[in-house]
């Protein structure tokens, strides 16, 4: 049973427009979102994060939007640039904090391509 | 600093042997975790330690074993390898309370 589930397995787009990555729940547990950027042969980088309280998170060209009702988050990259080509996972954590927080759940990642 | 390190980066397997992959973090993070990327399927959860002396299975524990003695360390045991234990192994490390995890490169493990 996949509960966060990132169904575009890759998107390509131009550099200068905007990428827009998707990811769907379906705990309502989840209290807090992630999302991760991953090179080839290297770990998971941490991005942005978004907790469920708020419903936009900004940091520079990269913004997180939740959907609480639809559970659903997004994350979009303005303009997107050549370096940005990686793989992009999702993450959700259930609330509680404390123990809880460390226990992250991953969608199956969405490869974007950044073509010059 | 460092952060978080593993080792070994690559290490291939006959089936029914024994292994353990090392991580190391410097930032004095209490809770440490083990996950495993498989194609298709994402992270997924395997084992994690909110302090030394305290692990708890995740989603996928079968076949591996782990325990934490030092704030500093968090060993993955594989007992007796499966094919099915094919996988890249990623350590990762938080401050209790924070969900952003700090992860290491990755264990490239092959079972032949």
């Amino acid at each position: 049973d996949q509960q966060v589930k990132q169904n575009s397995p890759s998107l390509s787009v131009q550099e200068g427009r905007i990428s827009i990555l998707n990811c769907d729940y379906t705990n309502s547990m989840f209290d807090y979102f992630l999302w991760y950027k991953k090179y080839p042969a290297e770990g998971p980088t941490f991005l942005i994060s978004i907790s469920s309280i708020k419903d936009k998170n900004e940091d520079g060209r990269f913004t997180v939007f939740l959907n609480k009702s639809a559970k659903h988050l997004s994350l979009h990259i303005v303009p997107s640039q050549p370096g940005d080509s990686a793989v992009y996972f999702c993450a959700a954590s259930p609330n509680a904090g404390g123990t809880s927080y460390g226990k992250l759940t991953f969608g199956q990642g969405t490869i974007l391509t950044v073509h010059p | 600093n460092a952060g978080v390190t593993q080792t070994p980066k690559f290490q291939v397997l006959k089936t029914g042997q024994s292994m353990t992959l090392q991580c190391a973090q410097d930032m004095n993070h209490e809770y440490m975790s083990w996950y495993r990327q498989d194609p298709g399927m994402g992270l997924r959860l395997i084992h994690y330690s909110v302090g030394a002396g305290i692990t708890d299975q995740g989603e996928v524990p079968n076949g591996y074993n782990v325990s934490r003695s030092t704030t500093e360390d968090f060993p993955l045991r594989l007992l007796s390898a499966a094919p099915s234990q094919t996988s890249v192994y990623f350590c990762a490390s938080s401050y209790l309370g924070q969900p952003q995890a700090f992860f290491g490169q990755g264990t490239r493990l092959t079972v032949v």
